[in-house]
């Protein structure tokens, strides 16, 4: 119940495209999901973050969306370019407890 | 946001060794995280640790073989001990906000070779 699914595995999408990622999870006292973006040799950086209570959030070309009846929630990356390829984590969170991450999408944008 | 960085950045050991990485943050956290990222995998949490006490380990992972010392507000350090190739991975440091209860930052993290 507190795995978060994550698909696909990987991605690619041609330049100026819309990326999708989704990811599922079980526990619906989940409060919040955050997006983590992780380029090669680095540590993974934050990108975007919903709470349950709204549908969708936008962040420049980011935007996730948030489907709370079905437990789902999806990361759109619009106009993708060659500099998002990266690898993708979406997490969700119970309050003060651990965050629990999927499993990671690579992404690659062709040029 | 949090500025935290790590040393080493990596490094190549010998079967039976033990590594000390250290994670300093620039700002004074109440709890920090240690994570290991297999190749090519999601992060797994090790353990919690939290100033003043004795840190929290995850299923699967002891205190014998990885040992958290967090001596004040700011630093913390995570010792892999009698390494094996099954070692190799990376070990990311990570604290919590702001805002606290929800945000979490990483480090760059630390490359570990066990021969």
């Amino acid at each position: 119940q507190q795995q978060v699914k994550q698909s696909p595995q990987s991605l690619i999408v041609q330049k100026g495209g819309i990326s999708i990622i989704n990811c599922a999870y079980e526990n619906t006292a989940f409060d919040y999901f955050p997006w983590y973006q992780q380029f090669p040799g680095k540590g993974p950086a934050l990108l975007i973050a919903i709470r349950p209570d709204v549908s969708e959030k936008k962040e420049g070309r980011f935007t996730i969306s948030f489907n709370k009846s079905a437990k789902q929630f999806s990361l759109h990356i619009m106009d993708s370019q060659p500099g998002d390829s990266a690898t993708y984590f979406c997490a969700a969170k119970e309050g003060a407890q651990k965050l629990v991450f999927g499993q990671g999408t690579r992404l690659t944008i062709n040029p | 946001s949090a500025v935290i960085s790590q040393k080493p950045s990596r490094d190549i050991c010998q079967r039976g060794t033990s590594l000390t990485i250290q994670c300093q943050v620039d700002s004074q956290v109440t709890m920090m995280f240690w994570y290991r990222q297999q190749p090519g995998q999601s992060l797994t949490l090790i353990a919690t640790a939290n100033q003043g006490s004795e840190a929290t380990y995850e299923s699967g992972f002891v205190i014998d073989k990885f040992p958290i010392s967090r001596p004040n507000l700011t630093f913390s350090t995570l010792t892999v001990s009698n390494m094996s190739p099954e070692d190799s991975s990376i070990y990311l440091c990570s604290v919590e906000g702001p805002p606290l209860g929800e945000t979490q930052y990483f480090g760059p993290g630390t490359r570990l070779l066990v021969l």
